[in-house]
């Protein structure tokens, strides 16, 4: 069974610039989930989606991060326009359902935004 | 807010000794902590969870200890192996749904 991917691996833009993160879950799993680490501190929380529709963005920093959810598939992140503090290791993670179930997840995208 | 603390940012440990991690935490107790191992370039796996009402839970070498007076979870390994060398991060969740809240994690070295 293939497990969580994210798309790219890693990327470097400059400020001001647009960058789309994709995440694709593991088959059959509801719940996708965005976190991001920035450097030295502890993976946060962005937002939770079950299937398309999004059940808690309260992690999301602000306006210039749009997550997307098409069909309950894969999911995108967004960010426009991309600044010196979005940098950082964005990881996405999914689980199938109930809310002890285990969260697997991806290898992450490393964002450098010059 | 609800916060996850490891206070240890590397642990340095002798082959086939017990490492025990720590993980502390504020305000009130958690439903469930999570311990994740993470490996550099890699995203967090998934370990063990231990609910509020579990004093412990043990999976082959892997302990968890859920101790709600103290606010704490310790983890251990116990015969660490150089392949136990990685950081290894606490996390908390609540009932209801997954939003889980990670500590900043402690770098394990096993040393052979």
């Amino acid at each position: 069974e293939a497990g969580v991917t994210q798309f790219p691996s890693h990327s470097v833009i400059e400020k001001g610039q647009t960058v789309t993160l994709r995440c694709d879950p593991i088959s059959g799993h509801d719940n996708l989930y965005w976190y991001r680490r920035v450097m030295g501190k502890e993976i946060k929380f962005l937002l939770h989606f079950v299937k398309e529709s999004k059940q808690d963005e309260s992690g999301m920093p602000n306006n210039r991060f749009l997550a997307e959810r098409t069909g309950g598939t894969y999911s995108t992140l967004k960010v426009q326009p991309a600044e010196l503090e979005d940098s950082g290791v964005y990881f996405c993670a999914s689980s199938q359902g109930s809310w002890t179930d285990t969260q697997y997840f991806g290898p992450g995208t490393r964002l450098t935004v010059l | 807010s609800q916060k996850i603390e490891q206070n240890s940012e590397a642990l340095n440990i002798q082959e086939g000794k017990t490492a025990t991690l720590t993980c502390n935490y504020t305000n009130y107790s958690p439903a469930y902590l999570q311990w994740y191992r993470q490996d550099p370039g890699r995203g967090p796996v998934f370990l063990l969870l231990i609910r509020e009402n579990e004093k412990e839970k043990r999976k082959e070498r892997l302990k968890v200890t859920f101790d709600t007076t103290l606010k704490q979870s310790l983890f251990h390994i116990t015969a660490s192996q150089p392949a136990d060398s990685a950081t290894y991060l606490c996390a908390r969740g609540t009932g209801g749904y997954q939003k889980v809240t990670f500590g900043t994690g402690t770098k394990l070295q096993v040393i052979p």
